[in-house]
């Protein structure tokens, strides 16, 4: 069954520095999502992407975030100066059309701010 | 906007025991509902989708009735068992441009011998 892929599944990193978390969505999907889930606590949608564009994006999704789809297959987000509270799992999900179809997340990048 | 509400966990059961987690949502249009399973560590998977009103969802003996009258989906199965035991998300699909979903809070499911 095709599955997304996300790397890495962990990572630490010092606050202040900046961070890449790397998705492969399914290969025929047009819809891609980033949540995140902070330790114990709901998941919460971050931003959807289409047509190289944001589609929507939460109030969380502030200038410190930014997504790309720099080549055909990597879907990437990133966060430019990371503070204590985006430690959290970060969720990567893309979907055939916007209705959701074939909706699947990835199994999650825990990102842990020291 | 949306929001999706469940009840409050841990749910604590013995094995074979009837399970029902309760899920109601507030919506506009006709959002598709869904619940999700989070086991220890691992990431999300769908577990049942419902995309209209009397739809019922089903899946490894879980099911779930998308009902629109008293806007809620809530999960039950017969006979749970230990292997059951994971966090449990209700969420919803609304119909904008790309379908995000929005999240219950979960409920955390502990089966017992």
């Amino acid at each position: 069954e095709p599955e997304v892929t996300q790397t890495p599944s962990h990572q630490v990193t010092q606050m202040g520095q900046e961070v890449i978390l790397r998705c492969v969505p399914i290969s025929n999907h047009l819809y891609f999502y980033w949540y995140r889930q902070i330790l114990g606590q709901k998941v919460e949608f971050l931003v959807s992407f289409y047509n190289n564009e944001i589609s929507e994006k939460s109030e969380i999704f502030d200038d410190q975030f930014s997504v790309e789809r720099p080549d055909g297959s990597n879907f990437t987000l990133k966060i430019r100066s990371t503070k204590l509270e985006d430690s959290a799992m970060y969720f990567c999900a893309s979907s055939e059309n916007r209705k959701g179809v074939g909706y699947t997340f990835g199994s999650g990048t825990r990102l842990t701010v020291v | 906007g949306n929001s999706v509400t469940q009840m409050e966990g841990p749910v604590t059961l013995s094995e074979e025991a009837f399970l029902t987690i309760n899920c109601t949502y507030t919506a506009t249009g006709y959002p598709s509902l869904f619940w999700y399973v989070q086991y220890p560590g691992e990431g999300l998977q769908l577990l049942l989708k419902a995309t209209k009103a009397d739809d019922k969802g089903s899946n490894k003996g879980f099911e779930a009735t998308y009902r629109k009258e008293t806007t809620s989906f809530h999960l039950e199965k017969g006979s749970v068992q230990v292997s059951d035991s994971a966090v449990y998300f209700c969420a919803l699909s609304g119909n904008g441009t790309a379908s995000k979903l929005t999240f219950g809070t979960g409920t955390r499911l502990q089966v017992t011998l």
